[in-house]
């Protein structure tokens, strides 16, 4: 019963250097998504991906991009850490995109120094 | 977009008592609504949703209400205990459509205390 894995857990980086985010599901859905989870903002979507080959812009994408590997994983990636990305970043998955129950991986703490 | 707003931000109260959050969205075509917990370190967890056409929803000691003309429905937990101690999230989306994505309230951070 994995469900939604994302790893690593905890990551430190300096500024100006990149970083992936893995993701990967269990549940055969089609659509994932990157949330970033900030003190009093709630959860804001990054990006997302509809169907395996799609990927669309959230909320807030800027220094972010990402990768739909396969129908299992999607990626997220830092290419330029800036201190003002130091978040906890969720993965999800659903059903598909049209509103059904997500489903949460356990989240991956990174701090920008 | 969808809009939803979500209050109190935190809230406190004595094991045994009731504890409600409070849910307000902006889209009228919204038409299914989630509650999420969040505990402590930990991804968000479904604990129940609620879809239009109906005003109440209960499992055990959780219920959620819809009222659809003043768009806003309610988390209510009743005899809580020291593991209801978390983040609610409420969210709202137009299940069923292309444009069907959650949008999410801010949280609300419960603490039961014993």
């Amino acid at each position: 019963n994995a469900g939604v894995t994302q790893t690593p857990k905890f990551q430190v980086l300096k500024t100006g250097q990149s970083m992936t985010l893995q993701c990967a599901q269990d549940m055969n859905h089609n659509s994932m998504y990157w949330y970033r989870q900030d003190p009093g903002m709630g959860l804001r979507l990054i990006y997302y991906s509809a169907s395996e080959g799609t990927t669309d812009k959230g909320e807030v994408p800027n220094g972010y991009n990402v990768s739909r590997l396969n129908k299992r994983e999607f990626s997220l990636r830092l290419e330029s850490a800036a201190p003002s990305q130091t978040s906890v970043y969720f993965c999800a998955s659903a059903w598909d995109r049209t509103g059904n129950t997500i489903y949460f991986g356990e989240g991956s703490w990174l701090t920008v120094v | 977009g969808e809009n939803v707003e979500q209050h109190p931000s935190t809230l406190s109260v004595q094991e045994g008592d009731s504890a409600v959050i409070k849910c307000t969205y902006s889209d009228s075509a919204s038409n299914y609504f989630p509650w999420y917990k969040q505990e402590l370190g930990k991804g968000p967890q479904l604990i129940i949703d609620i879809r239009s056409n109906v005003g109440e929803k209960k499992d055990q000691r959780i219920a959620v209400t819809l009222n659809k003309t003043a768009k806003h429905f309610s988390l209510h937990i009743t005899e809580t205990q020291p593991e209801d101690s978390a983040v609610y999230f409420c969210a709202a989306s137009r299940r069923g459509s292309t444009l069907g994505r959650l949008y999410f309230g801010r949280g609300t951070q419960l603490t039961v205390w014993p």
